[in-house]
């Protein structure tokens, strides 16, 4: 069974700093998709970031960029210049080609304090 | 606007009572998926689907049935053999499965009075 863990359950951050979030995640599959959603107060769903595991490069959007180890299967997301805006559930989630929906962690809750 | 849309926002149920949860997309996917939401438990899975006709069971099915006739509908009951039903839903919604982006709708809060 694939797994997702977020060992990290609430994390605060002053507003202009960088703060990462963990992610790490158990899988036999070497082809296989990894994100990062946020969910803001409205709960609604929005995907932050995806990293395709074929890819070395680390993916980046804008403020928010990847540290991706397959070898140690871990995911981490890092936010710079972090903004209120920001202040959020961060769910890490995984999915491969084996024809199965998305895996979810058990999320982060980022405060951004200003 | 293409979306997903779910309805409705908040719910009330009486113990013994089967509600149903509606969730339509109009942009076309071919699959649909059907997550609870409890605090510190992230998402898990209810149901899937991936084409018309054709459903799968996730990690905790129990209690909650599903249908989907048309492509753009997959309605969720949550029914009375459902012990705990207090959560929120999230329904979703993808091309296809592994390489591409989960659209999420907004919700629906289901409380059991």
């Amino acid at each position: 069974a694939q797994t997702v863990t977020q060992s990290q359950p609430e994390m605060s951050v002053q507003e202009a700093e960088t703060v990462t979030l963990s992610c790490t995640y158990d899988t036999s599959e070497s082809n296989y998709y990894l994100f990062w959603y946020k969910q803001p107060p409205s709960r609604q769903m929005i995907l932050v970031i995806r990293q395709e595991a074929y890819k070395q490069q680390n993916a980046t959007e804008n403020r928010f960029s990847v540290n991706f180890q397959k070898a140690a299967k871990s995911f981490s997301l890092k936010i710079s210049d972090s903004q209120l805006g920001d202040t959020a559930m961060y769910f890490c989630a995984f999915v491969y080609s084996g024809n199965t929906p998305l895996v979810f962690g058990k999320g982060t809750r980022l405060s951004v304090i200003a | 606007d293409g979306g997903i849309t779910q309805s409705p926002k908040y719910l009330f149920r009486k113990e013994g009572q089967n509600v149903t949860l509606s969730c339509e997309q109009n942009l076309n996917h071919d699959a649909m998926y059907w997550y609870r939401q409890d605090p510190g438990q992230g998402l898990r899975l209810i149901y899937y689907s991936q084409i018309v006709n054709d459903f799968q069971k996730g990690d905790i099915a129990e209690g909650y049935s599903v249908s989907r006739e048309k492509k753009e509908s997959f309605p969720l009951t949550v029914t009375s053999a459902q012990k705990n039903p207090t959560a929120f839903y999230l329904c979703a919604s993808s091309m296809g499965f592994y390489d591409t982006e989960a659209f999420f709708g907004q919700g629906t809060r289901l409380t059991v009075v």
